[in-house]
């Protein structure tokens, strides 16, 4: 099984909301990503888990707050969005993060939570 | 640095027809390879990879062949189907997991 799920499917908040958006995997993979995609581009990396652990913050705003409560879980909370946030974020998982270099390991991506800022 | 250059698309094929995506990479050192695509309105899907020079990664009719004397990694299918229709990024993964990903290349296939 190679599934990463994301909920919600699809996320409506004003710039004054609270939310999360949460990822899960049950691969027993040990790092865990979330990625902003706006439209027809490629996906940009925002954080990366290792081991439970915030190993890379790509200096993403603090509006944006990750957590890894447990190796299945991961969520994203969301506070004071701007518009410009609206994208598909996307969750994905690989074995064991902080790979060396050229054995990279394959990332499992999860379908995304579009999101849309008013 | 590391970086992946994609052909630009989109590009619009027959059914049938033989599709290439050209993609070529700078990098240090030995990355792994992949091709990931995206079909409209879900998230990345694996298709293939290739970890060291010469490997060749395949999977459901699609090929791409590591070539480090030219840093390119190809995508290519003999006969596209309108399911094929997608937008495919190809993606260079070196230390701390980090992808470096091309722009993307849509593809429409026409019945």
């Amino acid at each position: 099984d190679t599934e990463v799920t994301q909920t919600p499917k699809h996320l409506v908040m004003g710039m004054t909301n609270k939310k999360s958006l949460k990822c899960e995997q049950h691969m027993g993979h040990r790092a865990m990503y979330w990625y902003k995609q706006k439209a027809k581009k490629p996906p940009e990396l925002m954080f990366v888990y290792s081991y439970e652990k915030l190993s890379i913050n790509e200096s993403v705003p603090s509006r944006f707050s990750p957590e890894c409560p447990n190796s299945s879980l991961l969520n994203l909370h969301l506070h004071a969005l701007q518009p410009e946030d609206s994208a598909l974020y996307l969750c994905a998982s690989s074995q064991e993060g902080g790979g060396t270099s050229g054995r990279g390991e394959t990332q499992y991506f999860g379908p995304g939570t579009r999101l849309l800022v008013l | 640095g590391n970086s992946v250059t994609q052909m630009e698309g989109p590009v619009t094929l027959s059914e049938e027809a033989f599709l290439t995506i050209n993609c070529t990479y700078t990098a240090t050192g030995y990355p792994s390879l992949f091709w990931y695509v995206q079909y409209p309105g879900e998230g990345l899907q694996l298709l293939l990879k290739a970890t060291k020079a010469d490997d060749k990664g395949s999977n459901k009719g699609f090929e791409a062949t590591y070539r480090k004397e030219t840093t390119s990694f190809h995508l290519e299918k003999g006969s596209v189907q309108v399911s094929d229709s997608a937008v495919y990024f190809c993606a260079l993964l070196y230390n701390f997991n980090k992808f470096y990903f091309g722009s993307g290349t849509k593809l429409n296939v026409k019945p």
